[in-house]
């Protein structure tokens, strides 16, 4: 089974408008951590926001907030204000564990095109 | 934030050639380092996890002989693409977990041709 599932492989949205990048894991872990990763043309991994399974509260890193829902096993990434520089892939991905050496699992990615 | 080179970052290079990429922690020290390709419009695939001072565990199906990774101090660790073919030109990318906190930080990647 996909350890990390992005259902939408493209995503429009407007200029100053929120959007909602979907993201569904799979583990029978109870610690792990969530990831989302913003890959522009130039093809670097931008870390964003980072959300911890025992975290009780919704991560948030400026325009960025993590919408986690730990009985659906989701972990939505929301993007408020949007802007023409967010357009790039996003990956969401989940490491198993808080040990060093564990691996992270990637989904295939959201293509965000945020038009003017 | 922690920062992580690899060089370098565009490489064209004949079929049966052998190519070395190199990736550096510039100001953490890392144990684990981890090596992935990705195809076009494609996600990111782990090939292998580099520890230092031991050998590399491979991800199934990643030929450890044609991808040799050597890992030899705590900010470098090494992949060689040995006797290169068309079909491993892709885009490799290596990151690093600093200790001090739970990302991992990436490398800005390394873009191969094979002719």
């Amino acid at each position: 089974a996909q350890k990390i599932t992005q259902t939408q492989p493209g995503m429009f949205v407007q200029e100053k408008e929120a959007v909602t990048l979907d993201c569904t894991y799979d583990t029978s872990d109870q610690s792990y951590g969530l990831f989302w990763y913003k890959q522009p043309s130039s093809g670097e991994m931008i870390f964003l926001i980072y959300q911890g399974s025992y975290d009780e509260q919704n991560a948030t890193e400026g325009r960025y907030s993590l919408n986690f829902q730990k009985a659906r096993k989701s972990a939505n990434l929301v993007i408020s204000a949007s802007q023409l520089g967010d357009s790039a892939m996003y990956f969401c991905a989940m490491r198993e564990g808080q040990d060093n050496f564990n691996k992270f699992y990637f989904g295939s990615g959201t293509k965000l095109n945020v038009k003017p | 934030g922690a920062v992580v080179s690899q060089h370098p970052s565009r490489v064209i290079c004949k079929s049966g050639t052998s190519v070395k990429i190199e990736c550096r922690s510039l100001d953490f020290q890392a144990t684990t380092m981890f090596w992935y390709r990705q195809f076009p419009k494609q996600s990111l695939m782990l090939m292998a996890t580099s520890n230092e001072g031991s050998k590399a565990t491979y991800e199934q199906g990643v030929e450890k002989d044609k991808f040799l990774i050597n890992h030899a101090s705590l900010t470098l660790s090494t992949l060689t693409v040995t006797s290169a073919h068309p079909e491993d030109s892709s885009f490799y990318i290596c990151s690093a977990r600093d200790q001090r906190g739970h990302e991992q930080f990436f490398g800005p990647g390394t873009r191969l041709t094979v002719l």
